[in-house]
């Protein structure tokens, strides 16, 4: 499969920690992106990152992707509780122009 | 506002009963999918139509059928023959379906099975 695999798939911190979810994946990529679903709810984008940059900042998000590892990480810093959400990288591959998402990680901020 | 629209944002399905999904955008995109997601998983590409009048299957688009006749609708049927259709249905759309494009997603609608 194709699919990326998240890690770890359920996340509970404290209110102002820091988050950090991970995804791996298999083939070579154009761009992996992370999206952010809260319950019940579709999916919002947070950040693209293509396979030639290394890190992204968008506010409180920074994002890494590390291609020789074929990974990368998403971290959401001074967590707040209105964080609490899903989180899905998606993948996509060189040659498809589609996405793949991984399973997600629940993540939990506890006040 | 412009955005994605699904409804009914709940549908109940007989057995046997074919049903239509509706998602509808004004973003003047030309590049619409259809998602399944299943409950503390992931997204599965059902079908997805980057021009009118044309579309693709995904990987699980048996018991699956679209059609794409207005490039603001991409209604999706779940036909009888999807033995298992519970589930939640994500619509998204692209501005062209090229690569290195982020998706925008509709509220959803949730099939449940009576």
């Amino acid at each position: 499969s194709q699919q990326g695999e998240e890690d770890p798939q359920a996340l509970s911190i404290q209110e102002g920690e820091n988050a950090t979810m991970n995804c791996s994946y298999k083939t070579s990529i154009n761009n992996l992106q992370w999206y952010r679903q809260n319950s019940g709810r579709g999916l919002v984008h947070l950040i693209l990152i293509r396979s030639n940059e290394r890190e992204k900042h968008s506010g409180r998000l920074r994002v890494t992707l590390d291609t020789s590892k074929k990974s990368s990480s998403l971290l959401i810093t001074a967590s707040r509780a209105a964080d609490t959400a899903s989180y899905f990288c998606a993948t996509e591959f060189q040659g498809a122009q589609k996405l793949v998402f991984g399973q997600g990680t629940r993540l939990t901020i506890n006040p | 506002d412009g955005g994605i629209t699904q409804s009914p944002k709940y549908l109940f399905r007989k057995e046997g009963q074919n049903v239509t999904l509706s998602c509808e955008q004004n973003l003047n995109h030309d590049a619409m999918y259809w998602y399944r997601q299943d409950p503390g998983q992931g997204l599965r590409l059902i079908y997805y139509s980057q021009i009118v009048n044309d579309f693709q299957k995904g990987d699980i688009a048996e018991g699956y059928s679209v059609s794409r006749e207005k490039k603001e609708s991409f209604p999706l049927t779940v036909t009888s023959a999807q033995k298992n259709p519970t589930a939640f249905y994500l619509c998204a759309s692209t501005s062209s379906g090229g690569v290195q494009e982020t998706q925008y997603f509709g509220p959803g609608t949730r099939l449940l099975v009576l």
